[in-house]
């Protein structure tokens, strides 16, 4: 099972948000993250924990191991507004939708 | 270009079937493991099911175990999930996505297709 959160987020272009998920057990660095737009397919934007998928740009960055994760947007750009979810084998987060304050 | 593009969603009554295709191109196909994934109206992403590149191994969730089988025709670079018994939850959206498996045991998926559109209600 894998907790995500915040559910949702408000943030402003330029802010630092971070999203993170917890694992019920130990599951090494085997943890990714995927950026989905309304109406589109999800895209990998992080795999097995802090490895950046090529073409993604480098103000996205994810971290962790064992049980807790985090992603992290350092900047936030207009085109970053999306929702995120994280994913371990056959298993989604909850998602979280970040939105524009 | 490394493409997967889903087809034959329908609008289908409860209790009836329906046959996804997933056409891929660009890659490798029959060394590829391969998902279904899911998503209802407003929701989250749902693990559907998997194939192994073969077509020998292949797994389900339980919500579809049963009513559900996938396959695969890697001489015409297909993946397919054929889906009987459909109910009202079974509503969504559904992507197959191309795996990049590590030793079998983990893995993420970094090809996805647009995505097919079945919708079950009386």
């Amino acid at each position: 099972q894998m907790t995500q959160s915040p559910s949702s987020l408000s943030a402003s272009v330029g802010d630092r948000v971070t999203i993170t998920c917890q694992a019920s057990q130990d599951i090494g660095n085997n943890l990714n993250w995927y950026q989905q737009k309304p109406g589109k397919a999800p895209e990998l934007m992080i795999y097995y924990a802090s490895n950046l998928r090529t073409g993604v740009p480098s103000r996205f960055s994810g971290s962790g191991s064992g049980t807790y994760f985090s992603f992290t947007i350092s900047s936030l750009q207009p085109d970053d507004f999306a929702t995120y979810y994280c994913q371990r084998v056959d298993t989604f987060g909850q998602g979280t939708k970040l939105e524009i304050k | 270009e490394v493409q997967l593009v889903e087809s034959g969603g329908d609008f289908i009554q409860p209790g009836g079937s329906l046959r996804l295709s997933c056409g891929a191109f660009g890659f490798t196909f029959s060394t590829s493991n391969m998902n279904w994934v899911r998503q209802a109206p407003g929701k989250g992403l749902e693990w559907v099911s998997a194939i192994s590149g073969s077509g020998e191994d292949t797994f389900y969730a339980d919500s579809v175990k049963g009513r559900f089988t996938i396959s695969r025709d890697n001489s015409k670079n297909t993946l397919s999930l054929q889906m009987n018994s459909l109910r009202a939850e079974d509503t969504a959206t559904y992507y197959c996505a191309k795996r990049i498996d590590n030793r079998g045991k983990t893995y993420y998926m970094d090809v996805w297709g647009t995505g097919t559109t079945v919708t079950v209600s009386s």
